[in-house]
């Protein structure tokens, strides 16, 4: 099953605008991860925000985490046409041990097609 | 270094048979886990498999099984296939450094139909 929802569930923008995904998760995590799916092919990596961070950077990414509120937002600046793909975001779980191992589980991803 | 892949790419299999994925995984990297995307129940992890062992699993029946060679690189079974097996099978490799989790990168899949 999965771990989190992911909102909004689509989104439609202009070239040159925001855009923001949010993500809510239900358990402790060791990290979330933020992955970039275009057309049903394989996932890309985006960027990695672990549970003791609030906010990381990438180029034009931008990733908060809360951990008191179980969730996290992807803003992308300015956005490009070929930003156009959907986005996932995964979590890693704290087990007993304080080990992770390798289970991503998945929110279930937002669309996000922007309009040249 | 090349990244992950996957092969076949696609594959056309009828009810009742098996089949076989095979993953091979960034060079250095020592983990690799299997995930099943479905449009109806999105991605859903399958096992991971470390050193040749297999360390987590998903709620997936028996008929779903894996292993992984000394080489790191791994192999996915589902065996008497049913329709609802149609998915594309991702797999992902991670470094896995000193017990640490990091992120994992993504082969292109397995698009696999069941008629």
């Amino acid at each position: 099953s999965q771990q989190g929802e992911e909102d909004p569930q689509a989104l439609s923008i202009q070239e040159g605008e925001n855009a923001t995904m949010n993500c809510s998760y239900k358990t402790s995590i060791n990290n979330l991860q933020w992955y970039r799916q275009n057309s049903g092919r394989g996932l890309v990596h985006l960027i990695l925000i672990r549970s003791n961070e609030r906010e990381k950077h990438s180029g034009r990414l931008r990733v908060t985490l809360d951990t008191s509120k179980k969730s996290s937002s992807l803003l992308i600046t300015a956005s490009r046409a070929a930003d156009t793909a959907s986005y996932f975001c995964a979590t890693t779980r704290r087990d007993a041990g304080g080990t992770s191992y390798g289970k991503l589980t998945f929110g279930q991803g937002t669309i996000l097609t922007v309009h040249p | 270094k090349a990244g992950v892949t996957q092969t076949p790419r696609y594959l056309i299999k009828t009810r009742g048979q098996q089949v076989t994925l095979s993953c091979s995984p960034i060079s250095g990297h020592r983990s690799v886990s299997w995930y099943q995307q479905t449009p109806g129940q999105g991605l859903q992890f399958l096992f991971e498999y470390f050193s040749e062992t297999q360390r987590n699993k998903g709620n997936f029946p028996g008929r779903f099984s894996g292993r992984q060679f000394s080489n790191s690189r791994s192999e996915m079974n589902v065996s008497t296939l049913e329709l609802g097996d149609s998915a594309l099978y991702l797999c992902a490799s991670s470094p896995m450094t000193s017990g640490t989790y990091n992120e994992q990168f993504f082969g292109p899949g397995t698009r696999l139909t069941v008629l």
